[in-house]
């Protein structure tokens, strides 16, 4: 059973407008929420994070939204630009069990000129 | 050299060879892990080691034995394996035990990762 979905594989946005990359968990034991951006030959790395206490945190241009009703979160990039062109990985864990994170299947984002 | 490597970038090994795939942290952490990513699959946590104590062993196969024998390194020893398990192997690390307690923005440094091919 998939606790973290990502159920875009891929998006594909024009440069300057709003990527909206989705993610949905089914776990109500999570508190922590991660976005990861993956370049091609190289490891994940840490975009943005949002603790269960809060449902948005920014920094720059990413903002993650988080609605625990719903069990989802949304990573917002605005304005997109080519270089966010990546795979961007959702995981999820939980301070109860804090050696894990849960990852989703990542979107790949594609931002054209 | 900073941040987590590892080595070899790729390996294509048979079915009845014996391999190791190398992590090394340069960050000062004292917590490590093994992941694995198949295409259109999760990233599957395999193993977690903590003050180099592995403390989770997400019901991997025997065929995969991890060993960390400082904090700063990690080991995949690998035989006997199987094409299914061909797959990006990714190292991790963190501070403090797990990749949530104690820092506040739960943040895995991950390597590049190891691409193996079993034939």
């Amino acid at each position: 059973d998939q606790q973290v979905k990502q159920n875009s594989p891929s998006l594909s946005v024009q440069e300057g407008r709003i990527s909206i990359l989705n993610c949905d968990y089914t776990n109500s034991m999570f508190d922590y929420f991660l976005w990861y951006k993956k370049y091609p030959a190289e490891g994940p790395t840490f975009l943005i994070s949002i603790s269960s206490i809060k449902d948005k945190n920014e920094d720059g241009r990413f903002t993650v939204f988080l609605n625990k009703s719903a069990k989802h979160l949304s990573l917002h990039i605005v304005p997109s630009q080519p270089g966010d062109s990546a795979v961007y990985f959702c995981a999820a864990g939980s301070t109860i069990n804090t050696d894990k994170l849960i990852f989703g299947t990542g979107t790949r984002l594609q931002v054209f000129p | 050299e900073t941040g987590v490597t590892q080595t070899p970038r790729h390996l294509v090994m048979g079915m009845t060879n014996k391999k190791s795939l190398k992590c090394e942290q340069h960050l000062g952490h004292n917590a490590m892990y093994w992941y694995k990513q198949s295409a259109k699959k999760p990233l599957e946590l395999m193993f977690v080691y903590s003050l180099e104590e592995r403390v989770e062993n997400n019901s991997v196969p025997s065929r995969f034995s991890p060993e960390c024998p400082n904090s700063s390194h990690l080991f995949l020893h690998l035989h006997t394996l199987q094409p299914e398990d061909s797959a990006l192997y990714l190292c991790a690390s963190s501070q403090a035990q797990g990749a949530l307690a104690g820092v506040g923005t739960g943040e895995l440094f991950f390597g590049e990762g190891s691409r193996l091919t079993v034939l």
